[in-house]
């Protein structure tokens, strides 16, 4: 039961374009959603995280977009730069407990 | 500013040894969570503490796994007897509190031979 699904394993886009990455889940009770980044032989950092009473937070080059009627939430990278490259993981939080994605490569192209 | 930090790096062992995996959080932190990542099965919880407490384990596979927390600057995930279906990135994660972000390690990558 898959509860936190990313459904694009990846997504190549060119430097300085928008880079849309996206996370359905199917519990109501998550009330917190993070996207961490991940490069190789790395932990996951944390990126950025909304709480599910807002539809949209922003940080630099960073948005989360949050859809709770359609239990979607999307994070957009604008510009796109060749370092973003990178897993991105969402994750959801039920009480303290975080469930994740199953991640997205992003290829960006110099 | 020192991360969590965890070791081994890597750990390479023969099935039916005992394997430990360490782990040391950021200072001041109160609560750590242990994930295992595989192919199959993503990044998955095994179990979390608050302030030196184990409060959630409902993730650990199964009796050949513990964790213990002894005290704030340091816990344990232990394996015994390993299994193949073991080896998967261990990682250590821990937070301000149960409710805060995540910092996580760089993972203990574990082989079972």
């Amino acid at each position: 039961d898959q509860q936190v699904k990313q459904n694009s394993p990846s997504l190549s886009v060119q430097e300085g374009r928008i880079s849309i990455l996206n996370c359905d889940y199917t519990n109501s009770m998550f009330d917190y959603f993070l996207w961490y980044k991940k490069y190789p032989a790395e932990g996951p950092t944390f990126l950025i995280s909304i709480s599910s009473i807002k539809d949209k937070n922003e940080d630099g080059r960073f948005t989360v977009f949050l859809n709770k009627s359609a239990k979607h939430l999307s994070l957009h990278i604008v510009p796109s730069q060749p370092g973003d490259s990178a897993v991105y993981f969402c994750a959801a939080r039920s009480g303290s407990r975080l469930t994740f994605g199953e991640g997205t490569q992003l290829t960006v192209n110099p | 500013d020192a991360g969590v930090i965890q070791s081994p790096r890597h750990e390479v062992t023969e099935m039916g040894q005992e394997v430990t995996l360490r782990c040391k959080p950021i200072s001041g932190h109160n609560s750590l969570f242990w994930y295992r990542q595989t192919m199959m099965r993503g990044l998955e919880l095994l179990i979390y503490f608050n302030n030196n407490v184990p409060i959630d384990d409902s993730g650990m596979p199964e009796d050949r796994f513990s964790a213990k927390m002894p005290n704030a600057s340091f816990s344990t995930l232990k394996i015994q007897p390993s299994e193949p279906r073991d080896s998967a990135v261990y990682f250590c994660a821990s937070s301000l509190g149960a409710d805060q972000p995540q910092h996580f390690g760089d993972g203990t990558r574990l082989s079972i031979l």
